[in-house]
């Protein structure tokens, strides 16, 4: 089955500085990799999608980036805000068919003011 | 922003016991979730079910079941209850059953096993 990998696990950033996720993907089959943004004591958010027909997605201060070749996705987050600060997720869809969405472990980011 | 509900939000209760989690989705979605997020916040999938089909992730201990009355509830029963049970369960649901639809989440059940 599908196994993400994510990087870092932490990561502490000054306000106004950029932020990078990244994640890695086994099966070359994966067609669709959201990301989840999880603040303190809440629910997982989505906060952005990318499907594998595209390279790149991006809304206002974040963006994704998906390598297919490479099976690697990324998380930019521009001009880090200290309300930024959260765990976040991102995902996998496995296969085409009904199953289950694979998700990486999180990353803890800080963004200090 | 209750599109995806559960209770109780906190459930505090002593190994052995016998309890369950409620899930409502009011978003008229086929599919709905349980997922389980240990201290280290690891997100693990544990049931997707639409109303068709059940599908169990091998991981998961029999102790766990969900049953779903309709199509906008899925509960989850877990029955004689240990302490590494203790995490918080979150309940998802998405319009369809393809992995490419998002996936809305509950608040959560921070459930603690004593």
């Amino acid at each position: 089955g599908e196994n993400v990998e994510q990087h870092p696990s932490t990561l502490s950033v000054q306000e106004g500085d950029s932020a990078v996720i990244k994640c890695t993907y086994s099966d070359s089959a994966s067609n669709y990799f959201p990301w989840y943004k999880q603040e303190l004591g809440k629910r997982p958010q989505l906060i952005i999608d990318i499907r594998s027909n595209v390279g790149e997605k991006k809304d206002q201060r974040i963006a994704v980036t998906l390598n297919k070749t490479a099976k690697h996705f990324s998380l930019h987050i521009t001009e880090t805000q200290p309300e930024d600060s959260a765990v976040y997720f991102c995902a996998a869809s496995i296969v085409p068919v009904k199953d289950d969405m694979r998700f990486g472990a999180g990353t803890r980011l800080t963004v200090k003011p | 922003d209750t599109a995806v509900s559960q209770t109780p939000k906190y459930l505090v209760t002593q190994m052995g016991n016998d309890k369950s989690i409620k899930c409502e989705q009011n978003l008229g979605h086929d599919t709905m979730y349980w997922y389980k997020q240990d201290s280290k916040k690891f997100l693990k999938i544990m049931f997707s079910y639409n109303n068709k089909e059940l599908i169990i992730n091998e991981t998961v201990p029999n102790r766990f079941s969900p049953k779903s009355p309709d199509k906008a509830h899925l509960n989850l029963h877990i029955n004689s209850l240990e302490l590494g049970d203790s995490a918080v369960y979150f309940c998802a649901s998405s319009q369809g059953g393809t992995p490419q639809e998002t996936q809305y989440f509950g608040p959560g059940t921070r459930l603690l096993v004593l």
